[in-house]
């Protein structure tokens, strides 16, 4: 079974500058997540999508970042534009459908790491 | 909110020794509780998750940890260290959202040190 895949693996930009992150989750899995992670420290949860709807997104920063998931397959995060403190690395994972008060294990994929110069 | 704390930022030990790695957890209500590795350039594992059913849960690779509610803790061990262990380490709690829906919440790891 083919696992989350995630591209680029790495990306260096300037600081202002626009970067987009690409994620195809597991076939079949419905909800997907997008954790931004600075070095140091565990991965924070940006967003969630529910198929292609957002079940989460209290904790991306609007002003700069978006995240769609078109036709709740692959899914894309942007940032524009860019600061010094976006440098982490972005995992995307993915997992069957989530229900209320349902846990379905989450499958990480390797992550894209970002720096911002 | 719920959230973990990781008591421990490195933890050295030699292989074939024990491996103890800390986590304490602060919930409002009866958690769900995992462990997660991550091995350099490789995506988060999961190696075992507590749900409410076992106190004591056994996961992959010979790892287990115990839940208990009366010292709020969720204590990762191994009895006999391995160099393919080292790596980094997350506890995680499963928080609920104003939607019903469950989030993770993940402590800021344990980097596990395993010497020859």
């Amino acid at each position: 079974e083919a696992g989350v895949a995630q591209s680029p693996r790495y990306k260096i930009i300037e600081k202002r500058q626009s970067v987009a992150f690409w994620c195809n989750p597991i076939s079949g899995h419905a909800t997907l997540y997008w954790y931004q992670q600075i070095l140091g420290q565990g991965p924070k949860l940006l967003i969630q999508f529910q198929n292609n709807g957002v079940v989460d997104d209290s904790q991306l920063p609007k002003d700069r970042f978006s995240a769609e998931r078109l036709k709740g397959v692959d899914s894309t995060l942007k940032i524009q534009p860019a600061k010094l403190e976006d440098s982490a690395v972005y995992l995307c994972a993915s997992s069957l459908e989530m229900g209320l008060g349902v846990y379905n294990e989450q499958f990480f994929g390797p992550g894209t790491r970002l720096t911002v110069l | 909110a719920q959230s973990v704390t990781q008591l421990d930022s490195h933890v050295s030990v030699s292989e074939g020794t024990p491996v103890l790695l800390r986590c304490n957890y602060s919930s409002s209500y009866s958690p769900s509780l995992f462990w997660y590795v991550q091995h350099p350039n490789k995506g988060l594992q999961l190696l075992l998750k507590y749900t409410s059913a076992a106190t004591l849960v056994k996961g992959i690779n010979g790892f287990e940890a115990e839940f208990k509610k009366s010292e709020t803790s969720f204590h990762l061990t191994k009895p006999s260290a391995h160099m393919s262990d080292a790596a980094e380490y997350f506890c995680v709690v499963s928080d609920e959202l104003n939607t019903g829906f469950q989030k993770l919440v993940f402590g800021t790891g344990t980097r596990l040190l395993v010497s020859p």
